[in-house]
């Protein structure tokens, strides 16, 4: 059973940076593009970005692109996303998820919550 | 971006009732279009993908249609499981948008 698992989370101050990982399991990582959701409490879906199998392309969405960088290191099987000048609106449930050949997310990750605050 | 306009966005109905879902993009999508349901607490879950794929394990009782910027999701005789929120998602352009989503309770 293919298995995603987020870690890192926690409450951390405003302006200060946290790093995401996402330990993936019973699949061939390397295969697979991978990418990371996050939901405010209470809210709807917000696609954040991509990395393809290698890590030579990665997208993100536009408002986070300068915050929020993705990597992955396909030796540890392990996702990444590294957060920094983090705020209150970046509050939300952070999700992994794997690529299916259509470009729909076909696994994800249980979530880890962020919460920024003072 | 495309924006992804789903409704409606609740939606109440009776067990063994057909329900759908609509899901307008803000130009063509070109059938790059998934659903994924979300149980309280839960991860969200693939259902459909390119607009009528049925995901692996997913009741046959659930199918996507559509084309250019129109989707919907169909709900055949609903179920008590299928109390969850609803959402759409496209993969045509980057930003991969998801729509607002449709909450669907029982009456």
């Amino acid at each position: 059973e293919v298995k995603l698992v987020e870690s890192g989370g926690g409450l951390v101050q405003p302006g200060r940076s946290l790093k995401l990982s996402c330990a993936a399991s019973e699949f061939n990582f390397n295969d697979y593009w991978m990418g990371w959701v996050r939901q405010a409490p209470g809210k709807g879906l917000e696609w954040i970005g991509e990395i393809n199998k290698d890590s030579s392309t990665k997208h993100y969405t536009p408002s986070l692109k300068d915050k929020f960088t993705i990597s992955r290191d396909n030796a540890q099987n392990t996702l990444y996303l590294q957060m920094s000048k983090l705020g209150s609106e970046d509050t939300a449930i952070y999700y992994c998820a794997r690529y299916n050949t259509f470009l729909a997310f076909d696994y994800w990750g249980q979530g880890v919550m962020v919460t920024v605050s003072s | 971006d495309i924006q992804m306009t789903q409704s409606p966005a609740s939606l109440s109905a009776s067990l063994g009732e057909t329900v759908t879902i609509e899901c307008l993009a803000s130009e063509d999508i070109y059938s790059n279009l998934a659903w994924y349901q979300q149980k309280p607490g839960k991860s969200p879950q693939l259902l459909i993908y390119y607009t009528n794929s049925l995901n692996d394990g997913v009741p046959s009782r659930f199918s996507g249609s559509g084309s250019g910027t129109q989707y919907s999701l169909k709900i055949n005789s609903l179920q008590s499981e299928d109390v969850s929120i609803y959402f759409c998602q496209q993969s045509y352009d980057i930003p991969y948008t998801f729509g607002a989503g449709t909450k669907l309770e029982l009456k």
